[in-house]
């Protein structure tokens, strides 16, 4: 089946570090895609990985991938305010047709 | 590079009215587009894929009458949300696929139904 969960909410502390959850259920998924979306607005690309890699980092934002658990993390180091938003994980599949499944959405709240 | 835009950004509109959003990739040519609904602290939810020069691909349980879907070029898809009522309103977002890695993203289109 394709189901993919995340914890809804999230509080840290401005300078600390986040680390976002999200499982997964289809084990042929391509890419693994973390995206924010900020208040009315759309979803913004913030890193992606493949499959077969096992971490990826991007400036502040560290991405580990144990495929054998389906689990996806995205840790965000030295959190600003600014990072408050909703962060959804997402697998493409194309078992079929070619298509993403997209996470709950995980609602980051940075305290100052 | 990769910017999709949507267009309008809000429509308010009268029940029983039909809504066209557009879906514009503006530096590259989609092959696929995706049509997302969004409802409220909720996730994005597929309702078809849309590929340039066909029918679109509608999910389980999306009316594809009640929402028309026409992608008439590698750079342009609309949803056409037709005889509107107030349980349509909702956050419309498109997306677009170059066949590489990633859809990116429009900003999305808020239609509130009276």
């Amino acid at each position: 089946g394709e189901d993919v969960e995340q914890s809804l909410f999230l509080s840290v502390r401005e300078g600390d570090s986040s680390v976002i959850n999200c499982t997964y259920t289809d084990s042929s998924s391509t890419y693994l895609y973390w995206y924010k979306q900020e208040p009315g607005a759309g979803l913004q690309l913030l890193t992606y990985i493949f499959s077969n890699m096992d971490m990826k980092q991007d400036q502040r934002l560290t991405v580990l991938l144990n495929k054998k658990d389906k689990h996806l993390s995205l840790r965000i180091a030295d959190t600003q305010t600014g990072d408050s938003a909703i962060y959804f994980c997402a697998e493409s599949v194309t078992s079929g047709t070619y298509k993403y499944i997209f996470g709950t959405g995980t609602r980051l709240k940075v305290l100052a | 590079g990769a910017v999709v835009s949507q267009h309008p950004s809000r429509v308010i509109c009268k029940s029983g009215t039909s809504v066209k959003i557009e879906c514009r990739s503006l530096d590259f040519q989609a092959t696929t587009m995706f049509w997302y609904r969004q409802f409220p602290k909720k996730s994005l939810m597929l309702m078809a894929t849309s590929n340039e020069g066909s029918k679109a691909t509608y999910e389980q349980g999306v009316e594809k009458d009640k929402f028309l879907i026409n992608h008439a070029s590698l750079t342009l898809s609309t949803l056409t949300v037709t005889s509107a009522h107030p349980e349509d309103s909702s956050f419309y977002i498109c997306s677009a696929h170059s066949g590489r890695e990633t859809q990116y993203f429009g900003p999305g289109t808020r239609l509130l139904v009276l």
